[in-house]
């Protein structure tokens, strides 16, 4: 079965990038489909932030858009996120998640466990 | 962005009990709308998709419904796993959007 594990820093300082991988297992990430990235806030609200398509492009929330970078190591079957410049508001609970489509349907279909991460000095 | 208006934002309910969560996009969306289920421990998992669309392995008691604007979850008879959050998500337009969650709790 498709697994995905997200890793990375659990506390990053403000205006320093938040770094975060996502190893898949089960699937070869070049194989289909796309491979997102999405957070969950406290509060619970939730925002996707973007993903990477098996052809290596790729598509970003607006509102993150000067700030984001997402990309992949397909040697490690893995893919990354990039923020810059963040802020204590960027304090949430980060997933990757694959994105299933055909035929009209568009939907994460696994998820990672999750990591949170917290901004503060 | 579509923005999700999800209700209610909690819902106390019983054991055995049918319920509905609903969801209501700032404009049409042709349908393209899911339904996410968070477990307590922040695991997430797809419930329905397209609006209707049972994802496999899922119980036959969810069921999802609406057009256009407006979409629902239902519960026919909650059982003990089924206390958890769940959220709402359109794709029909870039920035996909969620709503803001309902938390089913025990009552």
């Amino acid at each position: 079965e498709i697994q995905l594990q997200e890793s990375g820093p659990g506390l990053v300082k403000p205006s320093q990038s938040l770094s975060l991988t996502c190893s898949v297992t089960g699937y070869t990430i070049t194989s289909g489909y796309d491979w997102s990235w999405i957070r969950k806030f406290p509060g619970n609200k939730m925002e996707w932030m973007g993903y990477i398509s098996y052809s290596g492009s790729t598509n970003y929330n607006p509102s993150l858009k000067s700030r984001i970078s997402i990309t992949r190591d397909t040697s490690k079957n893995q893919f990354f996120l990039q923020l810059n410049s963040v802020t204590t508001e960027d304090t949430a609970t980060y997933y990757c998640a694959r994105v299933r489509y055909y035929s009209g349907y568009w939907y994460f279909d696994f998820w990672g466990p999750g990591t949170m991460v917290t901004v503060s000095s | 962005d579509i923005q999700m208006t999800q209700t209610p934002s909690s819902m106390p309910a019983s054991l055995g009990e049918r319920v509905t969560i609903s969801c209501r996009a700032s404009q049409g969306i042709s349908n393209y709308l899911n339904w996410y289920q968070q477990k307590p421990d922040g695991t997430i998992k797809p419930l329905i998709y397209y609006t209707s669309n049972l994802q496999s392995g899922v119980p036959s008691r969810f069921s999802g419904s609406g057009s256009g604007t407006d979409y629902s979850l239902t519960i026919s008879s909650l059982e003990p796993e089924d206390f958890a959050m769940y959220y709402c998500q359109q794709y029909d337009s870039s920035p996909l959007t969620f709503g803001s969650g309902t938390k089913l709790e025990i009552k």
